[in-house]
């Protein structure tokens, strides 16, 4: 079965930082770009970060850009991303998602980030 | 960044009937463009991809389709577990972006 498990969620005051992880399982990772889609609460998706399959390349939201670092590890199917300079409106659920036919065809339960003092 | 516009924002569609929801792009995602679907306190599912190909395991009352920079995802015969949000997303270019959502509620 394929399975992505967010972890590493959790409160952080603003200017702190956090590192989110997603275990992969039941598939090949390697084959795989990744992405991380955040929701805040109550309001709709929107893209964060995306890496290609072997770690080469990556891409992100303007919002993110400069403050969060997206990265793999291949040999122990985990995605990550590392966070910082965290805002108020940094605050959402974080979900990883695999990318097939460039859409996400699976995603992980997510992982809430809170940002308050 | 390209920008999707989805409406109504929200549907009232009773169980049975056909529902029809759109998604704008403000430039061509050529066929670019995925459906997902959103159930409270889930993760999105993928319905739609290549603006009217099924995901695997999607009923075929759910279909695809655009014209130009419009596209439309049709539910044919509303069952309850359809009621949820439904998001499109472009991915012709970067920042992959999605529109706002529209919410299919019971009527």
């Amino acid at each position: 079965e394929v399975q992505l498990v967010e972890s590493g969620g959790g409160l952080v005051q603003p200017g702190g930082s956090l590192r989110l992880s997603c275990a992969a399982s039941g598939f090949t990772f390697s084959n795989y770009a990744m992405h991380w889609v955040r929701q805040a609460p109550g309001k709709g998706l929107e893209y964060v970060s995306a890496i290609s399959n072997n770690g080469a390349n990556t891409y992100y939201a303007d919002s993110v850009k400069g403050r969060f670092t997206i990265s793999r590890d291949n040999s122990k199917n985990t995605l990550s991303l590392q966070m910082g300079s965290l805002r108020g409106e940094d605050m959402a659920v974080y979900y990883c998602a695999r990318q097939e036919q460039l859409a996400y065809d699976c995603w992980g339960q997510g992982t809430l980030v809170t940002v308050s003092s | 960044e390209i920008v999707m516009t989805q409406s109504p924002a929200t549907l009232s569609v009773s169980p049975g009937e056909r529902a029809t929801l759109s998604c704008r792009a403000s430039q061509s995602v050529t066929s670019n463009l995925a459906w997902y679907q959103q159930k409270p306190g889930q993760a999105p599912r993928l319905l739609i991809y290549g603006a009217s190909t099924r995901a695997t395991g999607i009923p075929a009352r759910f279909s695809g389709s655009e014209s130009g920079t419009e596209f439309t995802l049709t539910i044919s015969s509303l069952q309850s577990e359809d009621f949820a949000v439904y998001y499109c997303q472009q991915y012709n270019a970067w920042p992959r972006t999605f529109g706002q959502g529209t919410k299919v509620e019971i009527k």
